[in-house]
């Protein structure tokens, strides 16, 4: 039982924005949003996570919706590095540990 | 230091082996875990250690056994092994604040690459 779903893969091009949604339609109301993305033969990295309002740091943005049933990851400047697996999770986070869904391939094309 | 280390990179044991891998941190993280990823799946979650106690054990067989000797170190031993636990074993660590904000950046190792044969 899914608590997300992401596309599976997607393509964009170098130096456009990459915009990765995720549905998460039975998120509770003390679960946060989580991203993360694994890189290759890498340990996953942390991106962003938020609540309910949009956050953005240096690596990314993120908008939830009002409802909080879907959001949407905005690498804003794509390049060939940011080629990865991206994983949306909800979760209480703290010592939970994490459930990784099947998360979307992002292919940054030159 | 914002780096979680972990030792070997590669292991290739039998199942009669009897191995161990080790997972380092020294940020000051109370919390620790170990996530098991096989080739082309997400990662899954195995254990969670929370100041040092084990918290989370999610049914994993009793032939992998963690071990917590300190808030910097987590090992996890492996006994009889089978072909099928071959994986990346994954070893993270975040903040554990009792009581405080639950949205802990949790910092992933590298891995390690187990090959049973």
């Amino acid at each position: 039982d899914a608590k997300t779903t992401q596309p599976p893969s997607m393509d964009c091009a170098e130096g456009r924005a990459a915009n990765l949604p995720c549905n998460h339609s039975t998120i509770s109301g003390n679960e946060y949003v989580y991203w993360y993305r694994q890189i290759h033969s890498q340990g996953p990295q942390y991106i962003i996570h938020g609540l309910k309002n949009n956050e953005t740091n240096e690596m990314a943005s993120l908008i939830i919706t009002e409802d909080r049933k879907s959001s949407t990851l905005i690498l804003p400047h794509a390049t060939l590095r940011d080629t990865a697996v991206y994983y949306c999770i909800v979760g209480r986070g703290g010592a939970d540990g994490l459930t990784f869904g099947k998360g979307t391939h992002l292919i940054i094309q030159p | 230091d914002t780096e979680v280390t972990q030792t070997p990179k590669h292991l290739v044991m039998g199942m009669t082996n009897k191995k161990s891998l080790k997972c380092e941190q020294h940020m000051g993280h109370r919390a620790m875990y170990w996530y098991k990823q096989k080739a082309k799946k997400p990662p899954e979650l195995m254990f969670v250690y929370s100041y040092e106690k084990l918290s989370i054990n999610e049914s994993v067989p009793s032939r992998f056994s963690p071990e917590c000797p300190n808030s910097s170190l987590l090992n996890l031993h492996l006994h009889a092994l089978q072909p099928e636990d071959s994986a990346l074993y994954l070893c993270a660590s975040s903040q554990r604040t009792s009581g405080g904000l639950p949205y802990n950046e949790q910092f992933f190792g590298p891995g390690t690459r187990l090959t049973v044969l």
